[in-house]
């Protein structure tokens, strides 16, 4: 089965950058999705199909997917970014839809 | 506003069975493909089942051949039909709209199910 990797936790100080990576094989083939998980609230989806972001979500998120690696980038980091992001995609061959582990954003 | 209202969770002995539903409105409902999400405490999301507009079905493995998905296009709702359940299925189970190409944009609230004696 297809397997995303997250890393586990990143930490980032108010208005710095955050990159965030979800690792799959040949990931740059497939759409990915992101998603953020605030403490104690549904998931919300900030990227979709790689780069696009959805209405209500700002300019600081954007994200990229190249070869085995996928990235969220959050620029000029706010505490309220401060949650758990998940990647996304669909695998074709097995019609399965597969989260990554989740990464844990701390803003300092 | 688009609404998704999940119901029907709740304490479930092993092996047994519970119905989930998700009422939905502010959308039209049968154009769009949806989704059973799950969380266990503590953990990730995982992906439990997906039905599309034209009600093409598809179950995580871990699922598969013991949750059944449908959908009723004139009540705008969705429903998760679980059975032979186990202790590893408790979760809040979330109803989730799909967007483009398999991405979920709407979430609901959720709902809890316990598995335990």
């Amino acid at each position: 089965s297809y397997v995303l990797t997250q890393a586990p936790s990143v930490s980032v100080a108010p208005g710095q950058t955050a990159k965030m990576t979800c690792s799959g094989n040949n990931i740059g083939s497939k759409s990915v999705n992101w998603y953020q998980q605030r403490p104690g609230q549904a998931p919300v989806l900030v990227i979709y199909d790689d780069s696009a972001r959805p209405s209500g979500i700002p300019e600081r998120f954007s994200g990229s997917n190249s070869g085995h690696t996928a990235t969220l980038t959050i620029t000029r980091v706010e505490a309220g970014d401060e949650a758990d992001y998940y990647c996304q995609v669909w695998e074709t061959t097995t019609n399965l839809l597969v989260f990554g582990g989740g990464t844990d954003l701390t803003v300092l | 506003e688009v609404r998704l209202v999940e119901s029907g969770g709740g304490l479930v002995q092993p092996g047994g069975s519970l119905r989930l539903s998700c009422a939905t409105s502010g959308f039209s409902f049968r154009d769009y493909s949806m989704n059973w999400v799950r969380q266990a405490p503590g953990e990730g999301l995982e992906w439990v089942s997906h039905i599309s507009s034209s009600e093409s079905k598809y179950y995580a493995v871990s699922v598969k051949g013991r949750f059944f998905i449908s959908r009723d296009n004139d009540q705008d709702s969705l429903s998760l039909h679980m059975n032979s359940l186990r202790a590893e299925d408790t979760a809040v189970y979330y109803c989730v709209r799909g967007f483009y190409y398999y991405a979920m944009d709407v979430w609901g609230q959720g709902t809890t199910v316990t598995v335990s004696s």
